[in-house]
């Protein structure tokens, strides 16, 4: 069976400040892959997601993810983050074939501050 | 509906109590799923449906959770007798497809049991 690492529980940054955050999944077969966000009193909803192709999958609000299939990772980058992305982001993987039954880690609680 | 509509949206079980969780998913939508999300976790699979059968429910904890969707539409999960430990968030979440398709997710349901 799949499993899903993000090794960041808590992450405080600055307005302006940088993002990533770690991914990292155990799985021998072809998967997809994607990043779910949740803001405050919101319900989940997807952030970006990795089918094939291009390695580096761009999504909403400035948000983008590199799979890098030798390190089993699939990382969330931001350039510049602002106070309205704090929430909490959950990354999850499937099966290719498998359908849209996904795997979640544990999620990454993001706070921005002003 | 506009979304993955769940109710009840709170419900306090006392321990022994059977419970019936409700899941509207957006009209059309031939995937539904369940989820399990404890505190400071991952949701966690529970079980699907395409349409009105029932692909997989090799996620659901033990026989006193039974998961329905008779007509394909709404689908309803039901606990029977609960414990303590069934305490979480559950998740509803449907699809179009049901692979490679965007999930949406519902708000949950927050089940205590006392």
């Amino acid at each position: 069976a799949q499993s899903v690492s993000q090794h960041n529980h808590h992450v405080i940054l600055s307005e302006a400040a940088s993002l990533e955050l770690g991914c990292n999944y155990s799985y021998g077969g072809t998967v997809n892959l994607f990043w779910y966000v949740q803001y405050p009193g919101q319900h989940l909803q997807l952030l970006l997601k990795y089918f094939s192709g291009d390695p580096l999958v761009k999504g909403i609000k400035g948000f983008e993810a590199e799979f890098i299939k030798s390190k089993f990772s699939f990382n969330l980058r931001k350039p510049s983050v602002q106070w309205s992305d704090t929430a909490e982001y959950f990354c999850a993987v499937s099966r290719t074939g498998g359908g849209n039954k996904l795997t979640f880690g544990t999620g990454t609680q993001l706070k921005v501050e002003l | 509906g506009a979304g993955v509509s769940q109710s009840p949206r709170y419900k306090v079980a006392k321990r022994g109590q059977d419970v019936a969780l409700r899941c509207d998913p957006i009209s059309g939508h031939v995937s539904l799923f369940w989820y399990q999300q404890a505190l400071g976790q991952g949701p966690e699979f529970l079980t699907y449906f395409q349409n009105e059968a029932q692909l997989d429910k090799s996620g659901l904890p033990s026989d006193r959770f039974f998961a329905e969707r008779p007509e394909g539409s709404v689908s309803t999960l039901k606990i029977q007798r609960t414990q303590q430990e069934d305490s979480a968030v559950y998740l509803c979440a449907s699809s179009r497809q049901l692979a490679n398709e965007k999930l949406f997710f519902g708000s949950g349901t927050q089940l205590s049991v006392l």
